[in-house]
């Protein structure tokens, strides 16, 4: 069965800090891994979107890479703002569990606060 | 140009009753899909649809049940209400299944 971890649950940096988040996937059979943020009370919102045959997608200070073979992905968020401050879930869409009728199976999230 | 939407927002309820969780897209996305967020759990799949009279469970379809008569309307019953179906509820929709998913604002329902 897939299961997508993230490490840290929460973390918090001061304003400008360059940071990493980090997404492990157990089956390295997907089609494609999202990153989104959600902001408390409200829904999901897609950050980057990565197919399986690429290495990563870049929006703004947001880049996100994927090393399918190894289960791992990264967001990287430059120079970090307050606004920044969400939980930030990672999600594959895998081969098996529905994944071709467009299944998504989440991580838990990492919480972001960034601090002025 | 409201995207989707889910309604109601906010619902209290109470053991043994039924419930209808609306959710309505406005770009005639085939795709659409329901979603409940837990602490503890993340996110996880009720239900999805490929197209119109098309459905099929997801993870924890137990208790719901699913119809889709119109490309943009997908609605959730919880047919008799459990306090373990106390969640909030998401609703998405994507164009195909190589795309993103875009994801409504959520129900929040408190099962008493």
């Amino acid at each position: 069965k897939q299961e997508v971890t993230q490490i840290p649950a929460a973390l918090s940096v001061p304003e400008g800090e360059n940071l990493v988040l980090n997404c492990s996937f157990t089956d390295s059979a997907i089609y494609n891994l999202q990153w989104f943020r959600q902001d408390p009370g409200k829904g999901l919102t897609s950050l980057l979107l990565i197919q399986s045959s690429q290495r990563e997608q870049t929006s703004g200070r947001l880049n996100a890479s994927l090393d399918k073979s190894s289960g791992r992905s990264t967001l990287y968020i430059a120079a970090s703002q307050p606004g920044d401050s969400a939980t930030y879930l990672c999600a594959v869409r895998p081969l098996g569990y529905g994944g071709s009728q467009g299944n998504l199976i989440f991580g838990k999230g990492t919480k972001l606060s960034v601090k002025p | 140009d409201a995207g989707i939407t889910q309604s109601p927002r906010y619902k209290i309820t109470e053991t043994g009753r039924q419930v209808t969780l609306m959710c309505h897209q406005t770009w005639s996305h085939s795709y659409m899909f329901w979603y409940r967020q837990d602490l503890g759990h993340g996110l996880r799949l009720i239900y999805y649809s490929a197209a119109a009279d098309i459905t099929d469970k997801g993870e924890v379809p137990d208790g719901y049940v699913v119809s889709r008569s119109k490309t943009e309307n997908f609605p959730l019953t919880l047919e008799s209400a459990t306090r373990s179906q106390t969640s909030v509820y998401f609703c998405a929709s994507s164009w195909t299944t190589q795309e993103t998913q875009y994801f409504g604002p959520g129900t929040r329902l408190l099962v008493l």
